[in-house]
């Protein structure tokens, strides 16, 4: 049984660039959150993600944006990017009203 | 507003020895309690939760109390070993576990 899975693991872009990330849910559950963790820090919130619609959002700007499909898989899209958005993003999946379950994270580095 | 305050690391500790880091948090309702694990280049696994004051979560020889008048949920094990060195996070949830705000994490390092 799988569990959550990102892509890509790493991935290295420049300022002012836009980059996309994806999240498929572990099997069975229908929610999806985003965080994002600071180098030496815990993973901040940025939004959840149910029945295609964000329901929940932390304070990130709008240059953070998300989608989620109907088979539940999840994309966070962040535009126009800075220096500090280089950060390990962690996709978490539960049914809804349930713990989270976390993937591996993608790496993101800007340049 | 919500949030979560855990001791700071690096924690060292040598094979076989006690144990504990502290985490504190502040909620506006009734939260859920969580411990996590980060080994290195992985995601977060959770450890342990206990969603009601009083409930102690355990697993794998850790354990956690939820304390509402001290307002803390303290992680504890016996007798640790090399394969626990890792990042632990103290985390809580209100409501439905829709949201989780995460302390910053505590580095255990265990020496054989």
């Amino acid at each position: 049984d799988a569990g959550v899975t990102q892509s890509p693991t790493h991935l290295i872009k420049t300022r002012g660039q836009q980059v996309t990330l994806r999240c498929s849910p572990k099997s069975g559950h229908d929610t999806v959150s985003w965080y994002q963790q600071a180098l030496g820090q815990g993973p901040q919130f940025i939004f959840q993600y149910y029945e295609e619609e964000e329901r929940q959002r932390g304070n990130f700007p709008d240059r953070f944006s998300g989608h989620q499909f109907p088979n539940y898989s999840s994309e966070l899209n962040v535009n126009a990017l800075l220096l500090g958005d280089s950060a390990l993003y962690l996709c978490a999946s539960s049914q809804w009203g349930q713990p989270q379950h976390f993937g591996d994270g993608t790496r993101l580095s800007i340049l | 507003g919500d949030s979560v305050t855990q001791m700071e690391g690096p924690v060292t500790l040598s094979e076989e020895a006690f144990l504990t880091i502290n985490c504190t948090y502040t909620a506006t309702g009734y939260p859920s309690l969580f411990w996590y694990v980060q080994y290195p280049g992985e995601g977060l696994q959770l450890l342990l939760k206990a969603t009601k004051a009083d409930d102690k979560g355990s697993n794998k020889g850790f354990e956690a109390t939820y304390r509402k008048e001290t307002t803390s949920f303290h992680l504890e094990k016996g007798s640790v070993q090399v394969s626990d060195s890792a990042v632990y996070f103290c985390a809580l949830s209100e409501q439905g576990f829709n949201k989780f705000y995460f302390g910053s994490g505590t580095k255990l390092n265990v020496k054989p």
